[in-house]
């Protein structure tokens, strides 16, 4: 079973409309993040909690919200969803201890398209 | 604040070629450096990172890379190019220290393989 899930993998919605994106992770990890893929663009990060009391905006939060329902549990929404904020959106999840400090593990995407 | 710079937008090999691929970094301080991939249609693994100790380190799928303080530069290298690597590759810089949290990315390099 993968250690880090999205659901869904694809939406499609229209403009005006509410979203909520999910991420859950097996890895036990304090700290999530939700980042946003463009084209050309890379990686920007939007969102990230480093544990179910602590949420902190990235470089692109606006137009997005998150809650953290438990330490497994990272949600992204859209409050009304707009044609630019049609991407590749990644769930990550990273651990402090030991060797793997700030290596994050990325769930397998979910691709959102605004009409 | 860190920040990294993938030279190349689009790289093009022949199977069996060696392959380099260019990173640079900003960050003030020794780096945690990590070299991701992303396949069509598929989240991010990580290849290989530098925390410290010796400067060449070697990934997964037979990938090597060169953490060179003088030149702020983590290339990603491979002796022989196989089909199945055609992807796109992101490096990533993360900070060190006790609240740090945040990887930052290139904006990735799309490597194609010609047969």
């Amino acid at each position: 079973d993968a250690d880090v899930t999205q659901t869904p993998r694809n939406r499609i919605t229209k403009t005006g409309k509410r979203i909520m994106l999910e991420c859950s992770q097996t890895k036990g990890h304090d700290r999530m993040y939700w980042y946003r893929q463009d084209p050309g663009l890379g990686l920007r990060l939007i969102y990230y909690s480093f544990d179910v009391k602590d949420i902190n905006k990235g470089e692109i939060s606006d137009g997005y919200s998150v809650s953290r329902q438990a330490q497994a549990k990272f949600s992204l929404s859209l409050e009304s969803a707009i044609p630019n904020q049609t991407a590749l959106y990644f769930c990550a999840t990273s651990d402090i201890s030991g060797t793997s400090y700030n290596e994050q593990f990325f769930g397998p995407g979910t691709r959102l398209t605004v009409l | 604040a860190q920040s990294v710079t993938q030279p190349d937008i689009h790289i093009t090999v022949s199977e069996g070629a060696s392959l380099e691929l260019r990173c640079n970094y900003s960050y003030g301080a020794t780096p945690y450096l990590f070299w991701y991939v992303q396949s069509p249609g598929q989240g991010l693994q990580l290849l290989l990172k530098y925390f410290s100790g010796d400067t060449l380190v070697q990934g997964i799928k037979g990938f090597e890379a060169e953490f060179k303080r003088s030149q702020s530069s983590f290339n990603l290298r491979k002796p022989s190019v196989h089909w199945s690597d055609a992807a796109e590759y992101f490096c990533a810089v993360g900070a060190i220290g006790a609240g740090s949290y945040q990887l930052t990315f290139g904006k990735g390099t799309k490597l194609s393989v010609i047969p």
